[in-house]
Formats: C-alpha cells, structure tokens, sequence
C-alpha cells in the first residue's frame, strides 16, 4: 500500500499561471481533503470531500478550485497562481466519519513567483 | 473560530531525556489526534484519543485527552535523536462538520547543541 501520494513534488509558477495538483490514496477512504502549510501557521484546510461526488469548502478556499474525480483521486487547482499561495500543499485521507484520524501524502512544494 | 495552544513551541532534547508537551483551547474536543513531521515529509499520525480521561501509548509515547475536553498532553520517554521534529497537536470540535480538524501550530524538537 503506497498510503496517500501526491504529484508534483516540487513546483515553480509565475504570477498568473495554473495548475493542477495531483492527489490519489489506496486506502479506500471515503474522506479526503487538502491542506496547505505555511511558517507559523500551522495546517490549514483549504477544501474537503466527505465522499465521491460531494466537495466543501475550508477554511481558506479563495483561490483554488477542486474536483472528486473518484473515490481515489482529489485534485486541487489553482486557476491564476499569486506569490500568496506559495506554500506547502498537503492531501490527506480518513474512512468515513468525522474527519478523524486523517493520514497524509508527502505534499507538494509550491513557489510563486 | 476555535484554536488550539501548542505548547511549546521549541525545545531542545538530550538523549535519555523525558519530553513533554501539551494542547489546550478554550474549547471541548471530541477527538485529540498527535502526529509527527520530519524535514520534507508529510505528517504521521502518532496516537489517537476519543474519550475524555483516555491514556493511550505507543512504544515511547503516551498521550491523554483531558478530563475537561479541552486539552491533551504528549509524553516521549527516553528520548533518542530520531525523536527530532514537529509534532502537532489536532483536536475534532463536537458538531464540526465532516473534515473540521483543528491543528495546532507545532513544537519543535531539537537536539541540544
């Protein structure tokens, strides 16, 4: 069991540009979600997903866009990238239930410029 | 919204050393979770708690959820060097809905010069 992956790893956008990060666990979860992390802050939830097909956001969602593709796969989009967003992006899995006991990919390091 | 005190922040350990660490918030929990972050890594998931009153280990580790709901303590006994990192308190707030985790802002274990 690979657990929660994420892709890219690493990332360098220009002000303006998008892209899409890539989230997948083979747990068979029904509860994902995406977190980012900045210095000092803590985790912070940007978007969440109880089960396939239904999305919510978080606690900072400006900015970003996300799609339940299936039960496996939670992608996170950023349409028009800004140096606010540069961050540490972390995807995280839990069974069904009330968010507890959320496992976590590798995350995804993302720099604005 | 609800938050959770880390504390502390820092501390530096010496192999051998008992470490202690602790969550608190002005608000109840239905669950308080501790995980682990390494340098680059994602955070793991130590001990989970959903009693009030609950003492649960693992190996090294002890971790309880407070009689009144509103804190949570982290023991490490014996300290080796792999035990450096940030560790994270999360608690679930009573009522939140799905993927409502509050996250600590860390303390940071480091190896005593």
């Amino acid at each position: 069991n690979a657990g929660v992956t994420q892709t890219p790893k690493f990332q360098v956008l220009k002000t303006g540009q998008s892209m899409t990060l890539q989230c997948a666990q083979d747990m068979n979860h029904n509860s994902m979600y995406w977190y980012r992390q900045d210095p000092g802050m803590g985790l912070r939830l940007i978007y969440y997903s109880a089960s396939e097909g239904t999305t919510d956001k978080g606690e900072v969602p400006n900015g970003y866009n996300v799609s339940r593709l299936n039960k496996r796969e939670f992608s996170l989009r950023l349409e028009s990238a800004a140096p606010s967003q540069t961050s540490v992006y972390f995807c995280a899995s839990s069974e069904a239930g009330r968010g507890r006991e959320q496992y976590f990919g590798p995350g995804t390091r993302l720099t604005v410029t | 919204g609800q938050q959770l005190n880390q504390s502390p922040q820092s501390m530096f350990i010496q192999e051998g050393e008992d470490v202690s660490m602790n969550c608190t918030s002005s608000s109840i929990f239905n669950t308080w979770l501790w995980y682990k972050q390494d340098p680059g890594e994602g955070p793991v998931l130590l001990i989970a708690l959903y009693k009030a009153g609950e003492l649960t280990s693992n190996g090294r580790l002890t971790a309880q959820f407070g009689i009144t709901r509103k804190d949570s303590f982290l023991n490490i006994s014996a300290s080796i060097p792999s035990d450096v990192g940030i560790y994270f308190c999360a608690g679930q707030p009573p009522g939140g809905s799905q993927g409502n985790l509050i996250f600590g802002k860390g303390t940071k274990l480091s190896v005593k010069p």
